[in-house]
């Protein structure tokens, strides 16, 4: 049974460039959250998609955008990158849009670094 | 909105001793309460979830953690530390509506030999 799949692990990128972090759900999960992780601090939420639409945005600018595919396999594309942008971006999985009181699981993240 | 109060950004604590992790949340309605756990260049890990029911809630690798609504805490504990139980720990807080979760900060657990 495959857990959450992120891709790349690891990556570099220049200020200013875009990137695309992609992500694979937990098999039978069809809900897809992204969380930014800054050195030292706890995620911090992104966005989350479900029947391949944003449901719930956190406090992040409009450079941060997003994609669910039928698959519900999911991207996450950063325009204009800032220095401030170098963390680990973790993807978790979970059913049904979101219910409450499901546990999200999470892939082990792609390491952005912003020179 | 949520927020998340994970007492202590570090923790050192024996092997064989007892692990407490303190987490306290803010809100007026009893949100749902998850702990998780973080390994080196890893993603988190669910150790244990608190919905609905009894209070008392156990997980995985021996740990628990106890809601009390009066106090809004969601401790975590382990009676006897083993030097695999030496990560980051996570609390976070969902609101019975929405879809959002709100992490802590984190604490930092050290097992010393």
């Amino acid at each position: 049974d495959a857990g959450v799949t992120q891709s790349p692990t690891h990556l570099i990128k220049t200020r200013g460039q875009q990137v695309t972090l992609r992500c694979s759900p937990k098999s039978g999960h069809d809900t897809v959250s992204w969380y930014q992780q800054a050195l030292g601090q706890g995620p911090q939420f992104i966005f989350q998609y479900y029947e391949e639409e944003e449901r719930q945005r956190g406090n992040f600018p409009d450079r941060f955008s997003g994609h669910q595919f039928p698959n519900y396999s999911s991207e996450l594309n950063v325009n204009a990158l800032l220095l401030g942008d170098s963390a680990l971006y973790l993807c978790a999985s979970s059913l049904g849009g979101g219910l409450s009181n499901q546990p999200q699981h999470f892939g082990d993240g792609t390491r952005l670094s912003i020179l | 909105a949520q927020s998340v109060t994970q007492l202590g950004s570090h923790v050192s604590v024996s092997e064989g001793a007892l692990v407490l992790l303190r987490c306290n949340y803010s809100s007026s309605v009893p949100p749902y309460l998850f702990w998780y756990v973080q390994y080196p260049n890893q993603g988190l890990q669910l150790l244990l979830k608190y919905t609905t029911g009894a209070t008392l809630v156990k997980g995985i690798n021996g740990f628990e953690a106890e809601f009390k609504k009066s106090e809004t805490s969601f401790h975590l504990t382990k009676p006897s530390a083993h030097m695999s139980d030496a990560a980051e720990y996570f609390c976070a807080v969902r609101p019975n509506t929405g879809n959002q979760f709100y992490f802590g900060t984190g604490t930092s657990l050290t097992v010393i030999p």
